[in-house]
């Protein structure tokens, strides 16, 4: 169980075209879910918080209208990087919580590594 | 909000031997202390976690500390092997108002010398 996905895993794209990428919980309902980029050798930074049915709440320093956060059921929330540059070149991570049966958890999808050209 | 820190960053010991690595949060309110190893371009995989009314949890070779008053908690793997080589990432989630949010640490390279 806690089984997470994500796809695509790795996208190359434009500058100037929007990337979607989608994360799902594949076995549980998740009513959050999370939003983390990675950048070489560095540490997860969390971008935003998504929440099924309301607007994503964003970190500071995060552009809510280049990286639009849609979250339209429990098992789905997707992440749309717009209008991309070469410096949004990244590992994107999404997690999903898992709150059942007295359990409080975050397990992670594999990640998709975006290149922007 | 909340703000880990982690060390050391790189961590290199023999085989066999133990590997610790430390980690501080300053938000008081913060209940849960989750661990991730993250092996190079995979997921980051949840290995233990602790909770904040308890004060150590063990599971095989990996143990977790927490001290509630000093804000500090550790990872503790006895007789290291050469698969426990990965990044490991301490994190912590805050309480009620943070949303559940895990914020994590800047991560320790371990290594494991044969």
């Amino acid at each position: 169980g806690a089984v997470v996905s994500q796809h695509p895993s790795r996208v190359i794209c434009k500058s100037g075209t929007s990337v979607k990428i989608e994360c799902r919980s594949l076995d549980f309902q998740a009513t959050t879910m999370f939003w983390y980029r990675q950048f070489p050798k560095q540490s997860l930074m969390l971008m935003a918080t998504s929440n099924e049915g309301s607007k994503a709440t964003y970190e500071q320093g995060v552009e809510k209208d280049k990286f639009l956060i849609n979250h339209a059921s429990l098992t789905l929330s997707t992440l749309t990087v717009t209008s991309a540059h070469p410096e949004d070149s990244s590992f994107y991570i999404c997690s999903a919580r898992y709150a059942i049966s007295g359990r409080d958890e975050q397990y992670f999808g594999p990640g998709t590594r975006l290149t922007v050209t | 909000g909340e703000n880990v820190e982690q060390h050391p960053s790189t961590l290199s010991v023999q085989e066999g031997d133990s590997a610790v690595i430390k980690c501080t949060y300053s938000d008081s309110a913060s209940n849960y202390f989750p661990w991730y190893k993250q092996e190079l371009g995979k997921r980051p995989q949840l290995i233990i976690d602790i909770r904040s009314n308890v004060g150590e949890k063990k599971d095989q070779r990996i143990a977790v500390t927490l001290n509630k008053t000093a804000k500090h908690f550790s990872l503790h793997i006895t007789e290291t092997q050469p698969e426990d080589s990965a990044v490991y990432f301490c994190a912590a989630r805050g309480g009620y108002s943070s949303a559940s949010k895990i914020i994590f640490g800047s991560g320790t390279r371990l290594s494991i010398r044969p």
